[in-house]
């Protein structure tokens, strides 16, 4: 059984570029969750997708933008980046009617 | 608005000692309270999990208490050790709050002298 993979692993952007991460489910889990997590603090949910289709947001702006492909795999841009998105994303996979969530390693996203 | 606390924000143990941190909710809709465990540079690990219709579940050295007339749960972490040495999170989730979020406590950074 694989974990939950995240790629790439660390990226560096500059102001107003966009960005695409990458998440691959652990095998199984038909749910992917990002979560945002600021140096120093809890991660913050941004949105979850299953079936394809985001289902259920946090306070995060739409420039916040999500996909799930058939095989439970998930990309998750963010475009015109600003100074404050720099932080480490984490996808978290579960299956749906399952609370329980397992997390990726991260990406960290250092914004300049 | 912030629904779940954790305190301290940071706690200093000896080899062998029993850290305890502590999760205060607010939303009675939350169902599912996890604690993960997450190292420097890597993703939180899940470590245990409660429903509040039980007070306590414990897996190896860890266990979690859970008071759902306060509102209150916490973690203990029996005989520590260096090993342990890490940020813990409390979290919270429930039916009805969007997509079963999990709603995470600021952290706890725990370090284990030997």
């Amino acid at each position: 059984e694989t974990g939950v993979t995240q790629s790439p692993t660390h990226l560096i952007k500059t102001r107003g570029q966009q960005v695409t991460l990458r998440c691959s489910s652990q095998s199984g889990h038909n749910t992917v969750s990002w979560y945002q997590q600021a140096l120093g603090q809890g991660p913050q949910f941004i949105f979850q997708y299953y079936r394809e289709e985001e289902n259920g947001r946090g306070n995060f702006p739409p420039r916040f933008s999500g996909l799930q492909f058939p095989n439970y795999s998930s990309e998750l841009n963010v475009n015109a980046l600003e100074l404050d998105d720099s932080a480490l994303y984490l996808c978290a996979s579960s299956h749906s009617g399952i609370e329980t969530q397992y997390f990726g390693p991260g990406t960290r996203l250092l914004v300049l | 608005q912030q629904q779940v606390k954790q305190s301290p924000q940071s706690l200093i143990v000896q080899k062998g000692g029993i850290p305890i941190i502590n999760c205060a909710y607010e939303n009675t809709a939350f169902d599912y309270f996890p604690w993960y465990q997450q190292f420097p540079g890597k993703g939180p690990a899940l470590l245990i999990a409660i429903r509040p219709d039980v007070s306590e579940k414990k897996e190896g050295r860890f266990t979690i208490s859970f008071n759902k007339s306060a509102k209150q749960f916490s973690l203990h972490i029996m005989d520590s050790q260096p090993g342990d040495s890490a940020t813990y999170f409390c979290a919270a989730s429930g039916v009805g709050t969007s997509g079963s979020r999990l709603t995470f406590g600021e952290g706890t950074q725990l370090t284990v002298n030997p």
